[in-house]
């Protein structure tokens, strides 16, 4: 089956813990994006990725990091600096025939106690 | 600044019609897309509208005004099931998606 995966569906840490976040797709997508999404807000853009070895930072880039060394996986890291990491992390990918549609993974949810 | 703006909550019954609206203030303009996320899930696509008009795709149709900034979702013969947050999104001149906040969409027996 084609399509984007995330894992875990659910996690837990403590405060002042790193934790990275999996992004795989195997649509053949050149396109990646890292979201984050709070009650009541839209989504907001954490990080992008257009090609292999190339990112960008997205509206709310502090505190996150990435890499994008396959096209198939861009992993989102959590760090310690991020003041406010519970959230719904998202993960979409777009390319191919359908070039401007973003197809979301099943997301994780981040909760840091 | 962007903006896209879309009601809170909408409530509806059971197979009657229900309209969604979204307006938006972008820098640039390259489509306008609609989501639909349940509940704990991801968003999965609607709707693209990129030119004026409307675009019928069997209980679902998206309508576009470009001048005036404006959008629809307009959903049919609504079913339990349909009950879920509607996501409106535009494409800004960077090819970033601007999203709204949603609308959480109630269907009642």
């Amino acid at each position: 089956d084609g399509g984007i995966t995330q894992s875990p569906k659910y996690l837990f840490r403590k405060e002042g813990q790193n934790v990275t976040l999996s992004c795989e797709q195997n649509l053949n997508h050149d396109a990646m994006y890292w979201y984050r999404q709070d009650p009541g807000q839209g989504l907001r853009l954490i990080y992008y990725s257009q090609i292999v070895n190339d990112f960008q930072k997205g509206d709310i880039a502090e505190g996150y990091s990435v890499s994008r060394e396959k096209k198939e996986s861009f992993p989102l890291t959590v760090t310690s600096a991020q003041k406010n990491p519970t959230a719904f992390y998202l993960c979409a990918s777009k390319g191919g025939m359908d070039t401007d549609t973003q197809y979301f993974g099943p997301g994780t949810r981040l909760t840091v106690l | 600044g962007q903006n896209i703006d879309q009601p809170t909550e909408m409530t509806a019954t059971e197979g009657a019609i229900v309209q969604i609206n979204c307006t938006y203030q972008t820098s640039g303009f390259n489509g306008l897309f609609w989501y639909q996320q349940h509940a704990g899930e991801a968003p999965t696509f609607l709707s693209y509208n990129v030119l004026d008009g409307l675009e019928e795709k069997g209980r679902f149709s998206s309508f576009l005004s470009r001048s005036k900034g404006y959008s629809y979702l307009l959903l049919k013969e609504l079913q339990m099931k349909d009950s879920a947050s509607y996501l409106c999104a535009v494409m800004d001149s960077n090819y970033q998606l601007i999203w709204g906040a949603g609308t959480k969409l109630i269907i009642k027996p």
